[in-house]
């Protein structure tokens, strides 16, 4: 079954130290890769997406990810976290084979001590 | 670009009222668009898919009756909360596809920024 786990549902950093936000997915196809930040009562904003080439992807607010498809693996890291990376972080698949939809994790929700 | 608004961006209705949401995209067409419900402290759940011109298709467990989608034209879709109550306040999230391949992927949604729709 396809599937997006985000194992983490609640982090704790402090401002300043480095983060990383795993996402594994369950998908047979090509999977198209997307991580989103929400802020409370706020829409989704996407922070960066992978499609082909290069693994490691860059993104927007110093984020990066990184796609393993051994691992069936694409883990969201921040090399230094800052108070306003406080918010809830959704992992994303899209599946392209048969129905097109997304797939959606759990979330992980950011916190981050001053 | 791939701007998609929504309206209103809050609302508050009796209950037994009918509410509408707008989803519109602002500069590009959108031959689907995606409804989304999202209760507090949860991920985004798939309400239902609209192309442009034809029906809707309604995710297991949703009720077609009472969430009503039209996707009349290629930039707007709609929502309409029908005999609404307290059990339907939740934050509606709207999403938009392109076939306007020369700018976007054809396997990305760009979203809304929500509703937040409360009922009394």
């Amino acid at each position: 079954a396809q599937s997006v786990t985000q194992p983490d549902i609640h982090i704790t950093v402090s401002e300043g130290a480095s983060l990383e936000l795993r996402c594994n997915y369950s998908y047979g196809a090509t999977p198209y890769l997307f991580w989103y930040v929400q802020s409370p009562g706020q829409g989704l904003q996407l922070l960066l997406k992978y499609f082909s080439g290069d693994t490691l992807v860059q993104g927007i607010k110093g984020f990066e990810a990184e796609f393993k498809r051994s691992q069936s693996s694409f883990n969201l890291r921040k090399p230094s976290v800052h108070w306003s990376d406080a918010a809830e972080y959704f992992c994303a698949v899209a599946i392209t084979s048969g129905t097109y939809k997304y797939i959606f994790g759990t979330g992980t929700r950011l916190k981050v001590l001053a | 670009g791939a701007v998609v608004s929504q309206h209103p961006s809050r609302v508050i209705c009796k209950s037994g009222t009918s509410v509408k949401i707008e989803c519109r995209s602002l500069d590009f067409q959108a031959t689907t668009m995606f409804w989304y419900r999202q209760f507090p402290k949860q991920s985004l759940m798939l309400m239902a898919t609209s192309n442009e011109g034809s029906k809707a298709t309604y995710e297991q467990g949703v009720e077609k009756d009472k969430f009503l989608i039209n996707h009349a034209s290629l930039t707007l879709s709609t929502l309409t909360v029908t005999s609404a109550h307290p059990e339907d306040s939740s934050f509606y999230i709207c999403s938009a596809r392109t076939r306007e391949l020369i700018n976007y992927s054809y396997n990305e949604q760009f979203f809304g920024p929500g509703t937040r729709l409360t009922v009394l």
